[in-house]
C-alpha cells in the first residue's frame, strides 16, 4: 500500500477550466511539497506547507494542508496548457523519512 | 543558473554489466538524494547524504546498488551487476534545507536488456 494517495490519477481538461487534485494520507506529517514534473524533465518544487490548515497561493494555484496534517489539495484556477505535467506530493513523515505520492498526470487542452 | 546535473543523460546496457551514474548538486548545497522512477512504483527515494555522509539507503538493494560521495561535487550511484528490472529513470537531487527543498537533476534513463 502507497504512504500517499493521489487523486484522480490522470485528468484531461479544456483551458480555462478549474481543477482541484488531491492528496491523502492515514498518515501524520511534518511537511507536505507539491511538485510538477513535465515530460523528460525532473520535478520542480511549487511550495511546502508545513502548518495544519496552512494555504498558500502561487499565481493561479492554491495549495492547503489539512488541518490535521494529513492531506493536502492543490486547485488550480483558469487551467493553461503550460500547467500540463504530473503533480506530486511528498512528505517528511515524524521519523524524518521522505516519500513521493503516486501522482496526478494532469493534460490542459488548448 | 544553478543546476544539478546528471550523467549519462541516457543508458543502454546489457544484464550484467557495471553501470555508473554521476551527478553533480548545486554549490553549496549540503544534502544529496537519489531517486528511481518508474511507471509501477512512481518516484522512490534509494539513498541520500548530508555533508557527503550517507544518512538513509534503506531504500537501495544493498547486494547489487552503492552509492557514494567521493567529494562535495560529485555523487556516485553504481549498479553491479545490472538486471533488466533495474531499467528507470534515476534522479538524483541537492538541497540546503535537508527534504524541504529539493532540486531534481534531468535524470538518467537506463535500460538493462
Amino acid at each position: 500500500t502507497q504512504l500517499l494517495e493521489q487523486s484522480p490519477q490522470f485528468l484531461s481538461i479544456q483551458e480555462g477550466e478549474n481543477l482541484t487534485v488531491y492528496c491523502n494520507s492515514s498518515s501524520v506529517f511534518s511537511s507536505l511539497q507539491w511538485y510538477r514534473q513535465e515530460p523528460g524533465e525532473g520535478p520542480v518544487l511549487l511550495v511546502t506547507v508545513v502548518t495544519g490548515g496552512e494555504v498558500k497561493k502561487l499565481k493561479r494555484l492554491t495549495f492547503q494542508f489539512g488541518d490535521a496534517r494529513k492531506d493536502s489539495s492543490l486547485h488550480i484556477t483558469a487551467a493553461q496548457p503550460g500547467d500540463t505535467g504530473l503533480y506530486l506530493c511528498a512528505v517528511l513523515n515524524t521519523g524524518n523519512q521522505f516519500y513521493f505520492g503516486t501522482g496526478t498526470s494532469l493534460t490542459v487542452i488548448p | 543558473d544553478a543546476r544539478v546535473t546528471q550523467t549519462p543523460r541516457h543508458k543502454v546496457t546489457e544484464m550484467g554489466q557495471e553501470v555508473t551514474m554521476r551527478c553533480q548538486p548545486i554549490l553549496g548545497h549540503n544534502t544529496v538524494f537519489w531517486y528511481r522512477q518508474t511507471m509501477m512504483q512512481g518516484l522512490e527515494l534509494l539513498a541520500y547524504f548530508r555533508n557527503r555522509a550517507p544518512l538513509d539507503d534503506s531504500g537501495m538493494p544493498k547486494d547489487r546498488f552503492s552509492a557514494e560521495m567521493p567529494d562535495a561535487t560529485l555523487a556516485t550511484l553504481k549498479i553491479q551487476p545490472s538486471e533488466p528490472r533495474d531499467s528507470a529513470v534515476y534522479f538524483c537531487a541537492s538541497g540546503f534545507r535537508g527534504a524541504y527543498e529539493q532540486y531534481f537533476g534531468p535524470g538518467t534513463r537506463l535500460t538493462v536488456t
